[in-house]
């Protein structure tokens, strides 16, 4: 079946405006993740969404960064006004639930580069 | 700050070598610990989900334990082959009204024919 799909697959970007980077998890999975991966860094958590129930945003970096999420389907997480340092792999994932035994699938990524 | 450790950093195995790599957390925080395998220009792939002390998972030359108490957890290569090159990452998964993740920065692996 249909794994897990980002796009776009790359974005380069000037300095200080806004991108939109877009997931779409696997059909019935209710259990949605955001992660970056800067380079020569490990994954970082970003944001949570668990069917209808408040997002965990608590790995957010600042208020610069935004997640959407309708029901149990797509979501988009908005960079407004972005700097270099937000350069890295984004990568989305989804689960089952968010149950500690239900594995993650992840997409293939976004790779944003900001110059 | 939760901090998933993993050691070494790297590793250079011959084929056919049998290794093993560890992770380590803070055993207070602990609530289900996952295997993944990031092989370059791919997607993370989920290997094992351990919850529970003792627990051993195994899938094909590939195994792990698990000890909360101490708060580690290794993964084996049994008989290393160079298609096993890749980043092996341990994620320590615990609840905060819902269930965040937090990774370890990896342990790179390279395996030379």
């Amino acid at each position: 079946g249909a794994g897990v799909s980002q796009s776009p697959s790359n974005k380069v970007t000037e300095k200080g405006k806004d991108v939109e980077l877009r997931c779409d998890p696997i059909s019935g999975h209710t259990a949605l993740y955001w992660y970056r991966q800067r380079l020569g860094q490990g994954l970082e958590f970003l944001i949570y969404f668990q069917g209808n129930s408040a997002p965990d945003k608590s790995g957010l970096p600042s208020d610069r960064f935004s997640a959407e999420r309708t029901g149990e389907s797509v979501s988009t997480l908005t960079i407004q006004r972005t700097q270099q340092e937000d350069s890295a792999v984004y990568l989305c994932a989804s689960s089952f639930s968010g149950g500690i035994t239900y594995e993650q699938y992840f997409g293939p990524g976004t790779r944003l580069t900001v110059t | 700050i939760l901090n998933v450790e993993q050691s070494p950093q790297s590793l250079h195995v011959q084929e056919g070598d049998s290794t093993n790599f560890t992770c380590s957390f803070p055993s207070s925080n602990f609530y289900a610990l996952h295997w993944y395998r990031w092989e370059t220009a791919k997607s993370p792939e989920a290997l094992f989900v351990m919850t529970l002390n003792g627990d051993e998972k195994k899938k094909g030359r590939i195994s792990a334990t698990l000890n909360t108490k101490e708060g580690y957890s290794y993964l084996y290569i049994k008989g290393s082959q160079p298609e096993d090159s890749a980043t092996y990452l341990c994620a320590l998964q615990f609840h905060t009204g819902g269930f965040k993740t937090i990774f370890g920065a990896g342990t790179r692996l390279f395996v030379k024919a």
